[in-house]
């Protein structure tokens, strides 16, 4: 199995600051035929189902704000939310889908500060 | 629209049988793989298993193989996660997810299903 490691597990930043969360796969997710990497990162409010916000590691997914974005390539990877809003608290994740089992971060909760 | 509509919650027993349900809407149920996803209190997600609604194929995470049944009536667009002998360690919340349509992430989920077992 692959496995993916977010850092932190926890994070306070101020509103309108940015916050940065790591995760790193334990094999590459980049598939070389198509140079995607096979990463998505979800959030997860208390009390819902988690939400996809990015997909092929940097894809938004539609409807999703613009202060949400994904990089990295093969085995390291990044969330940004460029300017926290209070609406943002929640629980974020990155999951591989390079191959299964598709295996998820243990999770980094996301407060304010 | 897209939807998945689960099951609602249940209390169990130790060693009880169960089976939840996840009602796909809005989309071509046979066309793409749904997934089962588990949820331990307070934890993180744990992907269990995923399956194709049109062939019935299925794949397991080696942690839920044997611990757990996937399948799909393709008749009435359901999914299911079945227990044969629950036991407390099962108490979780299950979530259903469709696999997207260019690639295997999950979107959208179903509500979830709380799962408790308790003597």
């Amino acid at each position: 199995d692959i496995v993916m490691t977010q850092s932190p597990d926890s994070l306070a930043v101020s509103l309108g600051e940015r916050a940065t969360i790591n995760c790193k796969s334990s094999q590459s997710v980049l598939y070389s035929s198509n140079d995607k990497n096979f990463l998505a990162w979800y959030q997860q409010k208390p009390g819902q189902p988690p939400k996809v916000l990015i997909y092929w590691a940097s894809t938004r997914e539609s409807g999703v704000p613009d202060r949400f974005s994904g990089s990295g390539s093969g085995t390291d990877f990044t969330l940004t939310i460029s300017s926290l809003q209070a609406e943002d608290v929640a629980v974020y994740y990155c999951q591989q889908y390079y191959s299964t089992p598709y295996t998820f971060g243990q999770g980094t909760k996301l407060e304010i500060k | 629209e897209v939807q998945l509509v689960q099951s609602g919650a249940e209390v169990k027993k130790p060693g009880e049988s169960l089976k939840i349900s996840c009602k796909g809407s809005g989309y071509s149920f046979t066309s793409y793989w749904i997934g089962w996803v588990r949820q331990m209190p307070g934890k993180g997600l744990e992907w269990m298993g995923i399956i194709y609604p049109g062939d019935s194929d299925t794949r397991y995470s080696p942690s839920f193989q044997g611990q757990v049944t996937i399948s799909a009536d393709k008749s009435i667009s359901t999914a299911y996660l079945q227990w044969s002998s629950l036991k407390a360690s099962d108490t979780a919340m299950y979530y259903c997810a469709k696999v997207a349509m260019a690639g295997d992430w999950f979107d959208p989920w179903g509500q979830g299903t709380l799962v408790t077992v308790s003597s």
